[in-house]
């Protein structure tokens, strides 16, 4: 299996722009997590699905962030408008039957550059 | 809230040494433990998964053991070698399917 794939690698834009990133989990893990990491912060849970269905978003920073899942093998995060304090780098995991019963499967991130 | 902590930030061991790696929790009530690594600019790999009822699990020469009643778990790596450099990472399960993670330890392994 590919792993889980997200794209782009790196992303640089200017305050105020709108920014999309891009996930394809594994072949049949029924879990899709999107996570932030920061120096100060460390990681951070920012939403998760479930078969497709958003179930816990209160990680997500607030009314500028939102998330689909619109099938199975892709997911987006979207940022509009951007800010500086959005720079980091983020993670698109997935998992077979949940954090309690699989483990995570992470990709190699995106890192956001708001200028 | 369950709180989850490794010691030392930091470690630097020289090559073909065994080392173990320390992770603490506050909550005794978990379902797992998971180990994972994570390498410069890349993502999380997941290495071992411990479960509640488990006190040790391995994979080749690592071994990450669980002791619930202490809130502790380790990670041992036998042998190592510069590849095992990378900051490894503990996580519990807690909430909905939140996973708390440590600050974790970066690794260094001097040829």
């Amino acid at each position: 299996d590919a792993g889980v794939i997200q794209s782009p690698r790196h992303e640089v834009t200017e305050m105020g722009q709108e920014v999309t990133l891009r996930c394809k989990p594994i072949s049949g893990h029924d879990y899709l997590f999107w996570y932030r990491q920061t120096m100060m912060r460390g990681l951070e849970l920012l939403i998760y699905f479930n078969n497709n269905v958003p179930i816990d978003d209160s990680g997500m920073p607030e009314d500028r962030f939102s998330a689909k899942m619109p099938n199975a093998s892709f997911s987006t995060l979207k940022i509009q408008p951007s800010e500086p304090r959005d720079s980091a780098v983020y993670f698109c995991a997935s998992s077979a039957f949940g954090t309690y019963n699989s483990p995570l499967h992470f990709g190699n991130g995106t890192r956001l550059t708001v200028t | 809230k369950q709180e989850v902590t490794q010691i030392p930030a930091a470690l630097s061991v020289p090559e073909g040494e065994n080392l173990v790696l320390n992770c603490s929790f506050t909550d005794s009530a978990i379902y797992n433990l998971q180990w994972f690594r994570q390498d410069p600019g890349k993502g999380l790999t997941s290495l071992l998964l411990i479960q509640s009822s488990q006190r040790e699990q391995t994979s080749g020469r690592l071994n990450a053991s669980l002791d619930k009643s202490s809130g502790r778990s380790t990670l041992y790596i036998a042998a190592s070698q510069p590849g095992d450099s990378a900051t490894y990472l503990c996580a519990v399960p807690f909430g909905n399917e939140k996973l708390t993670f440590g600050t974790g330890t970066r690794l260094t392994i001097i040829p």
